[in-house]
């Protein structure tokens, strides 16, 4: 069983489209994380979860909405898609805040803007 | 959270230990030393982590150097598996933070 899966895997849209990818994780973590990997293979935060509250939102767009329906599943939102936006995804979980938890991070997101 | 850096690229022999070096000047006393390797086209993958002592698992060692400036990642044989970019950054234990990884090091082993 996958630990953290992410859907869909790949993704291609024209701009100005709104679309979604869904995490789960079967690990029970409390703590949940969204990264953005650019082409230039920097890997940021973009959002964490902690027991479904938002903890951490960086420096993102309004266009980009987290959904944690439950402590399983972070989803992310984007809406009127940008050139920008295209990068990979990557959903991650981890059993605790701060830096004495591990990070276990999902296979990614690709994202390609039209 | 401190900055970290690392070598571009290393290259070692196939079933050689490798020593990656991360430094980490900056470093404070409550922030934590990891390290995640990514393979091409995946998720990043925990490799390991401390905080002042060095430690042991089944993929590797972690050397953290007695002022914390300084640690190394320790892969005793490596394999052509091994082949991936290694990032080291430490993190805070009393943010919420799992900040920006650098660029990493690329390993490559070489049969």
């Amino acid at each position: 069983d996958t630990a953290v899966s992410q859907t869909p895997k790949y993704l291609v849209t024209q701009m100005g489209n709104d679309k979604s990818i869904k995490c789960e994780q079967n690990l029970g973590h409390d703590t949940m994380y969204w990264y953005k990997q650019d082409s230039k293979k920097f890997l940021k935060i973009m959002f964490s979860y902690n027991n479904k509250e938002l903890i951490i939102n960086e420096t993102v767009p309004n266009r980009f909405s987290p959904k944690s329906p439950d402590k399983a599943h972070l989803n992310l939102h984007i809406n009127s898609l940008e050139l920008g936006d295209s990068a990979v995804y990557f959903c991650a979980s981890s059993p605790r805040t701060g830096g004495s938890g591990e990070l276990f991070f999902g296979e990614g997101s690709r994202l390609t803007v039209l | 959270d401190a900055k970290t850096t690392q070598p571009n690229s290393m290259e070692s022999n196939e079933e050689e230990p490798v020593h990656l070096p991360c430094n980490h000047s900056t470093i404070s006393g409550t922030d934590y030393i990891h390290w995640y390797r990514q393979l091409p086209s995946q998720g990043p993958e925990y490799v390991i982590h401390g905080l002042t002592s060095n430690v042991n698992n089944r993929m590797a060692s972690l050397a953290i150097a007695e002022d914390r400036k300084s640690s190394t990642l320790i892969l005793h044989r490596a394999t052509l598996r091994d082949a991936a970019v290694y990032y080291c950054i430490s993190i805070s234990n009393f943010g919420n933070e799992k900040l920006t990884f650098g660029t990493g090091t690329r390993l490559t082993i070489i049969p």
